[in-house]
């Protein structure tokens, strides 16, 4: 069995300023790690994957997550957020099986 | 290529009603899903089908069933509407981990959602 906790469920931020969106998981086997986001009435889109190999993966618009097996976690962080970075961001994580087991969301709220 | 569609994207039922939400997409993807999205809850999967002519259970199935059309297209029926069921309602898909070749699992694609409400 797997699970995703995600540990805040809203994160307000200045524009500008760094975030970190925390994620850990449990399961019984090797696992692999997403991150989702979700604009206002959109679907979710990829945001950015750990499969394998350098435990530090990037997305093309600034965020970056680290996959730590110790810890169980794979928070997702970016250093200076803009407007458009307010969104729902989701964890997922997939074990053994291809269907991927989802957090419950973090809202992030970025200030002007 | 438009990826995954879904109609419709806003629907209004008076409890007891059925209806039936469409999924298609064209990516040639192996397997399909139906998530329902709810305040506070996340994404929970309602069924799936990982490929043409299979489908099974998720989380919720409850009230809904699916059907597998062809290898495009997946929908959600849902036979006597409950205003449990008012909620958002997702379709994705995904190559199948070992079907597609390369490193697995692949990511998920999401259609925009169908708003469902139930009175």
């Amino acid at each position: 069995a797997q699970s995703v906790t995600q540990l805040d469920s809203q994160v307000p931020v200045f524009e500008e300023a760094p975030v970190e969106l925390r994620c850990n998981y449990s399961s019984s086997v090797s696992v692999y790690l997403f991150w989702y986001v979700q604009y206002p009435n959109q679907g979710l889109q990829l945001l950015l994957k750990y499969l394998s190999g350098s435990t530090l993966v990037e997305s093309i618009n600034g965020f970056e997550a680290e996959f730590n097996k110790s810890q169980t976690s794979f928070h997702l962080r970016k250093p200076s957020v803009h407007i458009s970075d307010t969104a729902e961001y989701f964890c997922a994580v997939s074990g053994g099986s291809y269907i991927p087991t989802f957090g419950r969301g973090t809202s992030l709220i970025v200030h002007p | 290529n438009a990826g995954v569609t879904q109609t419709p994207k806003f629907q209004v039922l008076k409890t007891g009603q059925s209806m039936t939400l469409q999924c298609a997409q064209d990516m040639n993807h192996n397997s399909m899903y139906w998530y329902r999205q709810d305040p506070g809850m996340g994404l929970r999967l309602i069924y799936y089908s990982a490929s043409e002519g299979t489908t099974d259970k998720g989380e919720v199935p409850n009230g809904y069933n699916v059907s597998r059309l062809n290898k495009r297209e997946f929908s959600l029926r849902l036979e006597s509407a409950a205003p449990s069921q008012t909620s958002v309602y997702f379709c994705a898909s995904s190559f199948t981990l070992g079907l597609a070749g390369g490193m697995g699992p692949y990511e998920q694609f999401f259609g925009p959602g169908t708003r469902l409400t139930v009175l």
